[in-house]
């Protein structure tokens, strides 16, 4: 059964300061990563897609990277603001159609001025 | 574009009673999925569709139903509430297989 896993599950830092989130997952038989934000009390914000051929994606200041044979996502945010501060969760597509997606419980980011 | 929708954005049921949760979209997306949010389990898949008329179990699909008559519209029943079904429902869509998901706002239902 896949499983997934963020670490750390909370992260204060400075503004300014570049920062990496990870995530894992138990089976490299996954069709396409994705990255979501989300703000306390309301629904997720698609932030980047991987597709399992890629290897990294690049919105912004956002870059993700994705290693399927390790199982490992990093996403790395450069420069943070307080405006970054939310919850960030990562979620693998295990059904071919990507639609199916399993997630991990997430990293509550803090971002202070 | 409206994007997804959902209604309710609230619900208070008390055990046993059943319900309709509503989920729209106004992209031509073709596929759609239901995901619940508990404090601490993170966000598990109870149902999805890949198209009109075809519909598939996720993780945790018991006491819900769907169905999926057109493209646009993916409701979520709940047959006999529970407390145990309290959470928030999210609804998220894809353009076609692969692509990005996009998520509604949620519906936030207590069962009592």
């Amino acid at each position: 059964k896949q499983e997934v896993t963020q670490i750390p599950a909370a992260l204060s830092v400075p503004e300014g300061e570049n920062l990496v989130l990870n995530c894992s997952f138990t089976d490299s038989a996954i069709y396409n990563l994705q990255w979501f934000r989300q703000d306390p009390g309301k629904g997720l914000t698609s932030l980047l897609l991987i597709q399992s051929s890629q290897r990294e994606q690049t919105s912004g200041r956002l870059n993700a990277s994705l290693d399927k044979s390790s199982g490992r996502s990093t996403l790395y945010i450069a420069a943070s603001q307080p405006g970054d501060s939310a919850t960030y969760l990562c979620a693998v597509g295990v059904d071919q159609a990507g639609t199916a997606l399993i997630f991990g419980k997430g990293t509550t980011l803090s971002v202070s001025s | 574009n409206a994007g997804v929708t959902q209604t309710p954005k609230f619900q208070v049921l008390k055990t046993g009673q059943s319900m309709t949760l509503q989920c729209a979209q106004d992209m031509n997306h073709e596929y759609m999925s239901w995901y619940r949010q508990d404090p601490g389990m993170g966000l598990r898949l109870i149902h999805y569709s890949v198209g009109a008329g075809i519909t598939d179990q996720g993780e945790v699909p018991n006491g819900y139903n769907v169905s999926r008559s057109t493209t646009e519209d993916f409701p979520l029943r709940l047959l006999s509430a529970a407390p145990s079904q309290t959470s928030v429902y999210f609804c998220a869509s894809s353009y076609s297989e692969g692509n990005e998901q996009f998520f509604g706002p949620g519906t936030r239902l207590t069962v009592l």
